[in-house]
């Protein structure tokens, strides 16, 4: 079974560029959670799909991110226009619920370079 | 709300030696707690979870942690270091009871280990 991917591994772009960040979660999980770990900083909470639809987007810190689910398969998560503060590494995580507990399969993560 | 305080940036034990990474959490409702582990250049793999079961909680890799409700903590311990154990180690606690509920995570731990 693949694990969570995510695209690109690393990006590089420059203040005032926009950035778009793929993940794919494992084939039939519903939940799809994105993350963020900004430079030693913990990681942080960004949003989290059921599907195609926005469950809890608490954690989005400004309307430069735009993050959609299209099909409630892959998603995307924008960023538009890139500020020097967007730097770090972004992590996607899926997971199915099984019985009352679950588990969240984090992705390797992108890394975010805003120059 | 929610939240997990580690203590100690960066550890650093003997090859053979007693791992202990500490973790203390706060949760207005009884949590549910998670260790996970990123490995250089891979994505968060989860080492064990504790979800109001058994209080010592047995991971893979030879990890386990303790549920302490009285200290509100939960260490994670290994009896003997290996070198492959070198890695960057996250406490965690999840958001609410829901089982596909945000996650919250520790600053984080760096283990080090000496030959």
């Amino acid at each position: 079974e693949a694990g969570v991917t995510q695209f690109p591994s690393h990006s590089v772009i420059e203040k005032g560029q926009t950035v778009t960040l793929r993940c794919d979660p494992i084939s039939g999980h519903d939940n799809l959670y994105w993350y963020r770990r900004v430079m030693g900083k913990e990681i942080k909470f960004l949003l989290h799909f059921v599907k195609e639809s926005k469950q809890d987007e608490s954690g989005m810190p400004n309307n430069r991110f735009l993050a959609e689910r299209t099909g409630g398969t892959y998603s995307t998560l924008k960023v538009q226009p890139a500020e020097l503060e967007d730097s770090g590494v972004y992590f996607c995580a899926s997971s199915q619920e099984r019985d009352f507990a679950y588990e969240q399969y984090f992705g390797p993560g992108t890394r975010l370079t805003v120059t | 709300a929610q939240s997990v305080t580690q203590l100690g940036s960066h550890v650093s034990v003997s090859e053979g030696a007693l791992v202990l990474l500490r973790c203390n959490y706060s949760s207005s409702v009884p949590p549910y707690l998670f260790w996970y582990v990123q490995y250089p250049n891979q994505g968060l793999q989860l080492l064990l979870k504790y979800t109001s079961a058994a209080t010592l909680v047995k991971g893979i890799n030879g990890f386990e942690a303790e549920f302490k409700k009285s200290e509100t903590s939960f260490h994670l311990t290994k009896p003997s270091a290996h070198m492959s154990d070198a890695a960057e180690y996250f406490c965690a606690v999840s958001g609410s009871r829901s089982s596909a509920s945000k996650i919250i995570f520790g600053s984080g731990t760096r283990l080090s280990i000496r030959p």
